[in-house]
């Protein structure tokens, strides 16, 4: 497709279960990023990949969240003995190479239930 | 460290009347500024920036913005809104860029709210 897609778009889950999100980019996008949603804490940077380099993890609230990016392409993420406070709407976004103006397109997200 | 607020939780206006959404910034060195617009349960679909250049950006769907330098302020307008322009809007802006370049600092968000 045209967008940025991610899936699920839903997902409940029991406290303590790993998870995992996927997102697939807009062909051509070399930088994808993480976000996160909630109501208490807005819109939040989790994660950043470019190309070839080493991902900007500076984001991400604990160890138990991870991301990986293979071929350039497909990213998925990863929260492992998931908590109820993690409960929020995941956003990937990509853009072209990184030159600072270029705007970031997001996908629908997925909604992230802990019970 | 960059940062925006948006004053104002909710703008309510009337079908055809102009409206203005709030956006001010701090930042060190040069802005880069974005405003998104996210429907429910969609993801935030860009509306514009500004990066250098001409103080009034257009925008998509009619929007424009108005940066201002002196007042730190970047607000949203369109001069005529309709119902269908009622959604959460998103002022951005992009981290510092030694450390934080590739990210968007998002501002907490206006819902707009447009009657018929």
């Amino acid at each position: 497709g045209a967008g940025v897609s991610q899936s699920p778009s839903n997902k409940v889950t029991e406290k303590g279960k790993d998870v995992e999100l996927r997102c697939d980019p807009i062909s051509g996008h070399t930088a994808l990023y993480w976000y996160r949603q909630s109501l208490g804490q807005g819109l939040e940077f989790l994660i950043y990949f470019q190309g070839n380099s080493a991902p900007d993890k500076s984001g991400l609230p604990s160890d138990r969240f991870s991301a990986e990016r293979t071929g350039g392409s497909v990213s998925t993420l990863t929260i492992q003995r998931t908590q109820q406070e993690d409960s929020a709407v995941y956003l990937c976004a990509s853009s072209l190479a990184n030159g600072g103006n270029q705007p970031q397109h997001f996908g629908d997200g997925t909604r992230l239930s802990i019970l | 460290a960059q940062s925006v607020a948006q004053p104002e939780d909710q703008v309510n206006v009337a079908e055809g009347n102009p409206l203005t959404v709030k956006c001010t910034y701090s930042v060190s060195g040069n802005p880069y500024l974005f405003w998104y617009v996210q429907y429910p349960n969609r993801g935030l679909q860009f509306l514009l920036k500004y990066i250098t250049g001409d103080n009034l950006v257009k925008g998509s769907y009619g929007f424009e913005a108005e940066f201002n330098k002196s007042q730190t302020s970047f607000h949203l307008k369109k001069p005529s809104a309709l119902v269908s322009d009622s959604a959460l809007y998103f002022c951005a802006v992009r981290g510092p860029r030694n450390t934080g370049f590739q990210k968007l600092v998002f501002g907490t968000g206006t819902r707009l709210l447009v009657s018929p």
